[in-house]
């Protein structure tokens, strides 16, 4: 189907586990993004793509890896999973940037539990 | 860092009523964009206004902008139950349009 899919969309692990969130999206759109959603946070920027191999860190990136081998495809891997990690992740698309920032389309978001 | 602060951080009213909320930003921007997300999903984009624009309307959406005043305020008319969800202004970072900011969101109820 078309749009964006973020699997898995529930995941419980274990503190120093690496754990990988998938995000693929059928529009080929240039960007895309990863955030996460706390209470008392709101939405914050980890990692953020304008294309295929370029990457580049948001507002929270540490302890977050991404890679953009594919223009439909960014994967955020938690190298070492820790308990604040605890969130829900959010991935985004959008066909447009720079100063005619688009809107985003979202997935509907992997609710992550580190134990 | 988070550009947008949405006011009030929640509202509740009775269906029919409108429903008022209001974002403010620090810095200068190009444009504003306001987003709805529903319990346990994802964000859904409403309406982008940008800065040279001071008013703009989609079905029962009002968004308005002031740059001077560097706010920005989501009017929702004659509210409906189904509009019960959390409403969260963004914004691109400052000297980086390609990203958005968002702030932390109002929830809004509409009672039946």
């Amino acid at each position: 189907d078309a749009g964006i899919t973020q699997s898995p969309r529930y995941k419980i692990t274990e503190t120093g586990r690496q754990v990988t969130l998938m995000c693929h999206q059928t529009w080929s759109h240039s960007y895309m993004f990863w955030y996460r959603q706390d209470l008392g946070h709101g939405l914050r920027l980890i990692y953020y793509s304008a294309a295929a191999d370029i990457t580049d860190k948001g507002e929270v990136p540490d302890g977050y890896v991404v890679s953009r081998s594919k223009t439909e495809n960014f994967p955020l891997t938690l190298e070492s999973a820790t308990r604040s990690q605890t969130s829900v992740y959010f991935c985004a698309s959008s066909g447009r940037g720079g100063s005619n920032t688009g809107e985003l389309f979202f997935g509907e978001g992997s609710r992550l539990t580190v134990l | 860092s988070q550009q947008g602060e949405e006011d009030p951080q929640a509202l509740s009213i009775q269906e029919g009523e409108n429903a008022t909320m209001n974002c403010s930003y620090k810095t200068s921007i190009n444009n504003l964009q306001w987003y709805r997300q529903n319990s346990g999903r994802g964000l859904v984009h409403l309406i982008l206004i940008r800065s040279n624009e001071r008013e703009k309307h989609s079905g029962r959406l009002r968004v308005t902008l002031d740059t001077s005043k560097k706010s920005s305020s989501l009017l929702i008319t004659a509210s409906r139950a189904a509009d019960t969800a959390s409403y969260f202004c963004a914004t691109p970072y400052t000297g980086a349009n390609s990203k958005l900011t968002f702030g932390k969101g109002i929830t809004l109820s509409v009672r039946p």
